[in-house]
């Protein structure tokens, strides 16, 4: 079955250091979802890559989906401690029956030191 | 706040006992997800539900059982409990069964089995 790989696992750095995250599906994808779950929270949806090469940005966050449709990052610029928590890739799949599903990457936690 | 609630929040019991975790979806959102959350692993599909209809299942036990009702709350049961089904189990909810649309989690329900 479609497989959805993130890496690093863990990420600490000290506030104001650049992080970033890399997914990777094991399918090309007809769209990738990020989500942030805060420590002790739900996950939360960031945002939606649709097109090939499509790069979005949301203040210090940028979001590309590569070329191929396989693999997509996440790079925060200048952490800030409000960053703080794991970070998911998700892309769905085709479950039969018109249906869809999302697999999720096990995530990246990033841990910001003040 | 997503829109989608889940009780209770927490959960206590024993080996071998049976529990039945709630979901109300956003309000005009038709589709319901169950996922199991382990300590520090990812997000695991277990079962979706689509305006009532069973669509998609995922990692799900056979002693685990889930049904959504006609007002379109979802009901998740675990039955003959063990101590590794310990975990926090999320619904989410999407408006269509479709790979563009985005899903909305829960605050979860943490469930602890000893």
């Amino acid at each position: 079955g479609q497989q959805v790989m993130q890496i690093p696992q863990y990420q600490h750095v000290q506030e104001g250091e650049d992080f970033t995250t890399y997914c990777n599906s094991s399918t090309t994808l007809s769209n990738i979802q990020w989500y942030k779950q805060r420590p002790g929270g739900h996950p939360v949806f960031l945002i939606q890559l649709v097109k090939s090469g499509e790069v979005k940005k949301q203040k210090r966050l940028t979001f590309q989906f590569g070329e191929a449709k396989k693999n997509s990052s996440l790079h925060i610029t200048a952490t800030q401690t409000t960053d703080v928590g794991t970070y998911f890739c998700a892309g769905p799949g085709y479950s039969g029956a018109g249906s869809y599903q999302l697999t999720f990457g096990k995530g990246t936690k990033l841990s910001v030191i003040p | 706040d997503s829109g989608v609630t889940q009780t209770p929040k927490h959960l206590i019991t024993a080996t071998g006992q049976r529990v039945t975790l709630r979901c109300s979806p956003r309000s005009g959102d038709l589709s319901v997800y169950w996922y199991q959350q382990s300590l520090d692993q990812g997000l695991q599909f277990l079962i979706q539900y689509y305006n009532g209809e069973e669509r998609a299942k995922g990692n799900i036990l056979e002693r685990f059982s889930a049904q959504q009702f006609p007002d379109l709350h979802s009901e998740l049961n675990l039955s003959s409990l063990e101590l590794g089904d310990s975990a926090l189990y999320f619904c989410a909810s999407s408006v269509e069964d479709s790979s563009v649309h985005t899903q909305y989690f829960g605050p979860g329900t943490r469930l602890t089995v000893l």
